[in-house]
């Protein structure tokens, strides 16, 4: 069974930073694209960036390029998203996903970690 | 202003079908790349409903099916149920942002 199982939210002060974090399971990691998506409250959701099996591809929204930084560590099955300069519009969940292929193209979503950008 | 457009709210009495709309354009559903559909209800996370264009995961009723045409893709209820309430999404890829897109929600009242 495929899980996604994030963590590393929280309360954090407007200017400060977070590493965000996601362990698969169920699946070869390395196989897959992954994707960070968020929903802040109220809202749609907001693709945020995307990293490719092997980590050499990497895409983020144009609007939040230059404060986001995605990675994966294929060895420990794990997608992480540093996010800096946090600010009261980054106030969402974050979801962790992972995308399809050809041969198998459904997605896999997390349960979602949130993030309160507050003083 | 979302990438794909939905309607933001349909409505619907119990059995009754209705369908929700997603207009998207070259560079992502009319370049042929897959749509997939979410409903999500308040609190949780999104569920997978429809993915590639027609296809049901495992555990969700055939009343929900999917289509695409062109540049649209619909996502079709039958037999319409109090559960059903909830916030539909549906998601594509786009060749101009070279990740995902979504459409902005369709709230389903079921009165």
């Amino acid at each position: 069974e495929v899980q996604l199982v994030e963590s590393g939210g929280g309360l954090v002060k407007p200017g400060g930073s977070l590493r965000l974090s996601c362990v698969g399971s169920g699946f070869t990691f390395n196989n897959y694209n992954m994707n960070w998506v968020r929903q802040a409250p109220g809202k749609g959701l907001e693709w945020v960036s995307s990293i490719s099996g092997s980590g050499s591809y990497i895409f983020y929204a144009e609007s939040l390029k230059g404060r986001f930084s995605i990675s994966r560590d294929n060895a420990k099955n794990s997608l992480y998203l540093q996010i800096t300069s946090l600010r009261a519009e980054d106030t969402a969940v974050y979801y962790c996903a992972r995308g399809g292929t050809v041969v198998t193209p459904r997605h896999y979503w997390g349960q979602g970690t949130l993030v309160t950008v507050s003083s | 202003q979302s990438v794909l457009t939905q309607a933001p709210s349909v409505s619907g009495a119990p059995g009754q079908r209705v369908t929700i709309s997603c207009t998207g354009n070259i560079s992502n559903i009319g370049a042929g790349f897959d749509v997939h559909w979410y409903q999500q209800l308040p609190g949780t996370a999104p569920k997978v409903l429809i993915y590639a264009d027609n296809n049901r995961p495992s555990g969700v009723p055939d009343r929900f099916s999917g289509s695409k045409s062109g540049t649209s893709a619909s996502l079709a209820i039958t037999g319409l149920q109090a559960e059903d309430e909830a916030d539909y999404y549906c998601q594509s890829y786009d060749s101009r942002v070279s990740g995902w897109v979504f459409g902005g929600g369709t709230k389903l009242t079921v009165v």
